[in-house]
Order: structure tokens, then sequence, then C-alpha cells
């Protein structure tokens, strides 16, 4: 089946040292998400990659980065990660990115833990 | 900019009966789409069901339909014959034709379900 699958599931890291999320989709979808979601919120955009064009949102902090080497992978850089970065990260797709009717398909997440 | 508004508390249902999620909206584009996810507790955001603003029916999936209410701003989800595999977070979100720039989510914070046996 197509879908979009996130390695690994769960992540532990230390605080400051650098990891690294990946996002894998088998649709062919032309866009790419990353979304933080913290505890009982809804998620949060990071940003988007349309193709290979990168859509950063205005209140991603810097220390978040990311990379889509072709179609097929993304991944989220989290540079220094603090306290305040442990969250579910999502990874979604979908078929294009401007349109009411753009149904995004989500992966089933990296749990992140900083200790 | 778009809103999208679910203020239930935590709701419950019992097995094999059906309930209705609230979800009301916001929004000055003419165009727009409307999609409920569910996320257990594994984590894993799942799509369940989408609503075109033009749409003349509302959207039926399986056990899903959404009671769309246009003129009330309202896109209820209505789950029937409850399955404990049901208790999970229900998010309702919109996206629209934003003037060409990027089709964004706008969620709402999510709604509990949960289904007793």
């Amino acid at each position: 089946d197509a879908m979009v699958i996130q390695n690994p599931r769960y992540q532990v890291t230390q605080f400051g040292k650098p990891v690294t999320l990946s996002c894998s989709q088998t649709l062919n979808h032309n866009v790419m998400y990353w979304y933080q979601q913290k505890s009982s919120q809804a998620p949060k955009l990071l940003f988007h990659y349309y193709d290979k064009d990168f859509n950063n949102e205005a209140d991603t902090p810097d220390n978040f980065q990311s990379r889509r080497p072709n179609t097929s992978f993304c991944f989220l850089d989290i540079r220094s990660p603090g306290l305040g970065d442990a969250a579910m990260y999502l990874c979604a797709t979908s078929r294009d990115r401007i349109g009411e009717y753009n149904i995004q398909y989500f992966g089933a997440g990296t749990r992140l833990s900083v200790l | 900019a778009q809103k999208i508004t679910q203020t239930q508390p935590g709701m419950f249902v019992q097995e094999k009966e059906a309930v209705t999620l609230d979800c009301t909206y916001d929004t000055s584009d003419p165009s727009y789409g409307l999609f409920w996810y569910k996320q257990p507790s594994s984590g894993e955001m799942i799509f369940l069901i989408y609503q075109g603003s033009y749409d003349q029916q509302n959207a039926t999936e399986g056990r899903y339909s959404l009671n769309f209410q246009k003129a009330r701003k309202s896109a209820n989800l209505v789950i029937s014959a409850s399955q404990l595999g049901d208790s999970a977070m229900y998010f309702c979100a919109m996206s629209s034709r934003n003037r060409g720039a990027n089709s964004k989510l706008t969620f709402g914070k999510g709604i509990t379900l949960s289904v007793r046996p």
C-alpha cells in the first residue's frame, strides 16, 4: 500500500545533541510537510516542500532545518534540541499545495524525547 | 483568517451507538475544504473524511458522515455504530484556496472520544 513512513517511531536525544528524523513516501506526492505536535495540542506546521521549493513558517525557530534530497524522502534536522523541543513530529504529504481539495496524508509520527 | 472551533469536552459513547462531534468554522474565503482526522494514542493522524464547500451532498465514508451546514458554518462528524477502536482524539481542519498562496490546514483543538463497552 502507498503510504507515508516515518523513522524512527521513538527517538531519544540529549540536550544540545543534533538529531535527524526521516520521512519517506510512496504516494509520489509533490508536497511534504513537517508538523510539531505537543501533548493535547493541535499539530503546528513547521515548514513544507513543494517539490524542491522550501517554505518556512514565519515562527519556526532557526534550530529546525529540513532537507528533501528527492521526491520520496524528507528529513527534519534539529540542530541543538532543547527540552522544549520534546514533542511528536508528524510528516505529511499532499499531491499539490494549492487548493481547498488538498488532502494531507500523515505518517505515524516520531515521538522525540530530550534528556 | 481562518478559524476552527471544537469546544466539546471529552465525549463518551456507548459501543454500537452513534455519536456526533461538533465543529464550527470561520473563513472569508468563498471556496474551502473541511476535513476530519482521527488520532489514536499511538499518534498517527488518520484522514477520515472530506467535504468541499461547493459540494451539494454531505460526505459519507463507511461509518463516518459529515453533517455540513454551510449557513451555520458547521461541519459535524457523525460516527455510526461506535466501536472500541474509535476511541481517539478527533481533529476538524480546514483548507482554502488562499489567493494563490500555499494551502495550509487550520486545525481545531481536537475532541477526545471514549467508547464504552
